[in-house]
Parts: structure tokens; C-alpha cells; sequence
């Protein structure tokens, strides 16, 4: 089963805009959220992360909000640019766990 | 500073032949180590962590194994390659789960 679910495989937006990345979990028991971006044929590279008693995490123009009722978590990219085409990946772990598992990823395309 | 080295970069094998990819890090000690899989659709797929040395865990019933003969060193083996092995065969270190994963350059294996 899915403990981390990436809904949108795809999503493509204009340069300067608005990206926003989206993530669903299903145990509440994570406590840890992470945001890689990985280029094909490479490795991930850590992108941002996210504690459970926060709710807003901002690095630049990422950003990551937690929404833990949802369960649900979203990268935001302001403002988008071309080299931020990639494929996100978020992912997860839980205090007492050292597994770290990944959603689907989403690949962002952002056109000039 | 640390750096993860995995190789081979490339690999062709004929179904039925053995696998040995290996992975090592240097420039820290005790570190937690995942293999990962990258298949069409499937996102990263978490295969096999390690916490220590000779502790492997499993994640996936599969025709593959991981062994951790020394504390930087993990390698992911099979006995008789499927069709179905083919991917992208990431290793990733990290001091903790709840620290940033590093990941190497990943194994691109097609068995053919």
C-alpha cells in the first residue's frame, strides 16, 4: 500500500509563476517531511524539509506547508524558472523509524 | 567531507546471471545506508536499510538481497536476474532518518 501518495504524476507551469506540489500520507505517525529534486540519470538532492510542530518552512523560494489534519503537505516554488524543471520527490519518516520512503514524484516543467 | 560512490554507472545483464552493485561512503562512520529503486511509474521504492553492520532490513519480497559487510560499504546482490530487475538502482547514506539523505548517481540496470 501507498504510505505516501504523489497525485499529480505531471504539472507544467509559465516562468515567474506559481509551482505547487502537492503530497498525501496516510500515517498519522510521521513526524518528518522532506522534499527532494532529482534530474534524470542522477541522484535526488535535498531540496527542504518539514518538522510535524510546524507548520511553514521557508528557504528561498521554496517553501513547504504541513497540514496535519490533512495530512497533506505542498512545496511551493515562487517565483518558477526553467531550471527548476525536475522531478520532486516528497518522502517521510516517523521518530523511532529509520525508513525513509518516497511518493511518486511529480515532474515540474516550468516553460520560458 | 562525506561522499557516496556507487557503481556501475551502466549495466547490461542476461536474465539469469548474478548482480553485485556496490556503494560506499567516506568521510563519516555509522551511517544509516538504503538501496532504492527507480522503476517506470513506480518512484523511488525503498528495497533494502541498514542501520548498522550485518543489519539489513526488507521491504519489499523480492528476488533481490543487501549485505553490509563493513560500516561504509552495502551491496545489493541477486543470484538470477529477472526481466523485472530492470531499473534505477539508487544507494543513499544519512546519520539518521530524520537527517538529509545523500544519494549516489544510481545504476541504470537493464536485463535483457
Amino acid at each position: 500500500d501507498q504510505q505516501v501518495k504523489q497525485n499529480s504524476p505531471s504539472l507544467s507551469v509559465q516562468e515567474g509563476r506559481i509551482s505547487i506540489l502537492n503530497c498525501d500520507y496516510t500515517n498519522s505517525m510521521f513526524d518528518y517531511f522532506l522534499w527532494y529534486k532529482k534530474y534524470p540519470a542522477e541522484g535526488p538532492t535535498f531540496l527542504i524539509s518539514i518538522s510535524s510542530i510546524k507548520d511553514k518552512n521557508e528557504d528561498g523560494r521554496f517553501t513547504v506547508f504541513l497540514n496535519k489534519s490533512a495530512k497533506h503537505l505542498s512545496l511551493h516554488i515562487v517565483p518558477s524558472q526553467p531550471g527548476d524543471s525536475a522531478v520532486y520527490f516528497c518522502a517521510v519518516t516517523q521518530g523511532g523509524s529509520e525508513k525513509l520512503v518516497f511518493g511518486k514524484g511529480t515532474k515540474l516543467t516550468v516553460n520560458p | 567531507s562525506q561522499t557516496i560512490h556507487q557503481w556501475p554507472a551502466t549495466l547490461v545483464q542476461p536474465v539469469g546471471s548474478p548482480l553485485s552493485l556496490e556503494c560506499t561512503v567516506e568521510g563519516t562512520s555509522n551511517p544509516n545506508l538504503y538501496w532504492y529503486r527507480q522503476a517506470a511509474g513506480r518512484g523511488l521504492q525503498l528495497l533494502f536499510y541498514s542501520v548498522g553492520i550485518g543489519q539489513i532490513s526488507s521491504e519489499v519480497p523480492q528476488n533481490l538481497s543487501a549485505s553490509r559487510p563493513q560500516d561504509r560499504q552495502f551491496i545489493l546482490s541477486s543470484k538470477k536476474l529477472l526481466l523485472s530487475d530492470s531499473g534505477f538502482y539508487l544507494c543513499a547514506w544519512s546519520a539518521g532518518a530524520r537527517d538529509i539523505a545523500f544519494f549516489g548517481q544510481g545504476t541504470r540496470l537493464t536485463v535483457v
